[in-house]
């Protein structure tokens, strides 16, 4: 079972506009991470977030971790053909041996 | 830039052969940790080092070894590969021992063909 689970899969929104990416997980967050990933490259750090209600922003995104629903938002606002890419969430869930663990991504292109 | 290289940048490989992917971790992080991302899914953690000791495994075969070096540079070595190994591996570095609630910074990935 997906112990992260993204929506959406997937994005395309017209250039100005606002969207939002969710992530929740199915087990306890101990941490939450979000990163960017362009296709076929590395992750690029977003945010990290730890404590329940903790709001985060860099520019034009900001994130939020949802303690109690065990969930976290990632919204884009105006958002620009650079933003466009695969956004991955990754949490620290404690489970097993398993450091972090990831969504299967978002993926968003955004239209000029 | 997040400081972390990996080589080589791709490979190709036929079934039955053996590979090693070499990273190079940020100066003064002294954790290490390695995942595979196959096409359209999030990376999965195979595992960490910590001060070149294995620090915790995913659920990968023992066939997936690794290594941590003093001078922050690690391998991750793959033998009699499958077709199912082809994908984006990617490493990344760390300051602390726990790594999930440490930030990890990843590095460009290797992506592995294998026929």
């Amino acid at each position: 079972s997906q112990e992260l689970e993204q929506s959406p899969q997937s994005l395309i929104v017209q250039e100005g506009k606002n969207l939002t990416i969710n992530c929740t997980s199915s087990k306890t967050l101990y941490g939450l991470y979000w990163y960017k990933q362009k296709y076929g490259e590395g992750l690029i750090f977003l945010m990290m977030l730890q404590k329940g209600g903790e709001e985060k922003s860099h520019e034009k995104i900001t994130a939020k971790l949802d303690e109690k629903k065990q969930q976290s938002s990632l919204h884009i606002t105006a958002s620009q053909p650079s933003h466009a890419g695969i956004y991955l969430c990754g949490a620290d869930v404690r489970s097993g041996s398993e450091k972090l663990v990831f969504g299967k991504g978002t993926k968003l292109t955004v239209n000029p | 830039e997040t400081g972390v290289t990996q080589s080589p940048t791709h490979l190709i490989k036929t079934r039955g052969q053996q590979v090693t992917l070499r990273c190079s971790s940020q100066s003064g992080h002294n954790t290490v940790s390695w995942y595979q991302q196959a096409l359209g899914q999030g990376p999965q953690f195979i595992f960490q080092y910590y001060r070149e000791e294995e620090n915790g495994r995913g659920n990968f075969p023992p066939r997936f070894s690794g290594l941590q070096f003093p001078n922050y540079s690690s391998e991750l070595n793959v033998n009699a590969l499958e077709l199912d190994d082809s994908a984006l591996y990617l490493c990344a570095s760390s300051l602390g021992a726990l790594g999930g609630t440490d930030t990890q910074y990843f590095g460009p990935g290797t992506r592995l063909t294998v026929l």
